[in-house]
């Protein structure tokens, strides 16, 4: 069963740091892109990050850059998102998903989501 | 920065078509995918490229894409259609862009 699973959310003060990670099962991390979107509660999504699958080619949301960082390890069969420097607006249910970049780019799977609370 | 626009809300009747539509500038030059987010649910991809539908998903749904608009079409609307859709698309400047959302009311 395709399936993937984040952790790592929880409640951060500004400024603050926070790692979450996505464990993948049910296929081969490393065949595929890997993207993290970001849903504040009662808004729309929003794309934070991709990371191509040999993890040469990483884009990030105006939003976030400088202050995420996405990566991967394919032996650990697992995505990662490094937040920094965390604000009140970087509060939101963060989803992992894998991104087909074939012909037709999308999101075929999706985690559950893990909230991420930016409050002192 | 590229943006994609969808009406906030669209209401339907069971059993009759709904249109949702999102709007960019040429659009029609790229794909186009939507997903639908049930209250408390992940997103869930209904349609890629345009017009095409994973595995799974009803053939009461489909999509259009031309000019500046996309089209995600459900015919046949079921109460189980009830939901937030979301379009998506990729620009080379933005990256990966979604629309606000709909939210599909079957009444």
């Amino acid at each position: 069963q395709v399936q993937l699973v984040e952790s790592g959310g929880g409640l951060v003060k500004p400024g603050g740091s926070l790692r979450l990670s996505c464990e993948a099962s049910g296929f081969t991390l490393s065949d595929y892109y890997m993207s993290w979107i970001r849903q504040v509660p009662g808004k729309g999504l929003e794309w934070v990050s991709y990371i191509s699958s040999s993890g040469n080619t990483i884009y990030y949301a105006e939003s976030v850059k400088g202050r995420i960082t996405i990566s991967r390890d394919s032996a650990k069969k697992s995505l990662y998102l490094q937040m920094n420097s965390l604000r009140a607006e970087d509060t939101a249910v963060y989803y992992c998903a894998r991104y087909n970049y074939d012909s037709g780019r999308r999101m075929d799977v999706w985690g559950q989501g893990t909230l991420v609370t930016v409050s002192s | 920065s590229y943006e994609l626009t969808q009406p906030p809300s669209v209401s339907v009747s069971p059993g009759q078509t709904a249109t949702i539509t999102c709007s960019g500038d040429k659009l029609g030059n790229k794909y186009v995918c939507w997903y639908q987010q049930k209250p408390g649910q992940s997103p869930v991809l209904v349609i890629y490229q345009d017009n095409k539908r994973p595995s799974g998903i009803p053939e009461r749904f489909s999509g259009s894409n031309s000019g500046n608009t996309a089209t995600l079409t459900i015919s046949g609307t079921q109460a189980m259609d009830e939901a937030d859709y979301y379009c998506q698309a990729w620009d080379t400047t933005s990256y990966v862009v979604f629309g606000g959302g709909t939210n599909l009311t079957v009444l």
